[in-house]
């Protein structure tokens, strides 16, 4: 059965940093692409980030690029986004995403972890 | 930078009739289209991809179609565990992927 299952979340100052991860498992990771996308409180999905299979390859959204950085690990099966100089408009839940054939629409989610940017 | 925009906001339909929702892109997505469920504090599932091709378990009362820059997501008979939020999301401007707003489908 494939899991993605995040964690990290928790309540941020502005300005600060925060490290998400993602642990997969129930397929072969290092075959996937795999991307993050996030929900503000009350909105819709927004997608944020993508990384290829090997890592050597990522993209983010406008509204992120320079902020966050994605990766991965695929000998410990871990998506990470580190989030640098983070804003009150970043907070939401935060969920990973299995991109289903390097295609970029997603087949398994994670159940998200929320993170709030408040002083 | 292409926009989706979800039709109708809110939808409310009575359990066993049918559901049309509407998603429209800002320029072609050619068949790049997906759909997905959402309920309350849980994440999205896939619904629908390549516009009208059902994911893995997806019952059939659910169907999508267009292309281009209309698409539209039908479900036939609403259930009761049918009642949800809806997504489309364009995978054509790649790498960059964009949602639309959401319908949320509500009990009449």
């Amino acid at each position: 059965e494939v899991q993605l299952v995040e964690s990290g979340g928790g309540l941020v100052q502005p300005g600060g940093s925060l490290r998400l991860s993602c642990a997969a498992s129930g397929f072969t990771f290092s075959s996937y692409w795999m991307h993050w996308v996030r929900q503000a409180p009350g909105k819709g999905l927004v997608w944020v980030s993508r990384i290829n299979s090997d890592g050597s390859s990522t993209y983010y959204a406008d509204s992120v690029k320079g902020r966050f950085t994605i990766s991965r690990d695929n000998a410990n099966n871990t998506l990470y986004l580190q989030m640098n100089s983070l804003r009150a408009d970043d907070t939401a839940v935060y969920y990973c995403a299995r991109d289903r054939g390097f295609r970029g629409y997603f087949d398994y989610w994670g159940q998200g972890t929320l993170f709030t940017v408040s002083s | 930078e292409i926009v989706m925009t979800q039709s109708p906001a809110t939808l409310s339909v009575s359990p066993g009739k049918r559901a049309t929702l509407s998603c429209r892109a800002s320029q072609s997505v050619s068949s790049n289209l997906a759909w997905y469920q959402q309920k309350p504090g849980q994440a999205p599932r896939l619904l629908i991809y390549g516009a009208s091709t059902r994911a893995t378990g997806i019952p059939a009362r659910f169907s999508g179609s267009g292309s281009g820059t209309e698409f539209t997501l039908t479900i036939s008979s609403l259930q009761s565990e049918d009642f949800a939020v809806y997504y489309c999301q364009e995978y054509n401007n790649w790498p960059r992927l964009t949602f639309g707003g959401g319908t949320k489908v509500e009990i009449k």
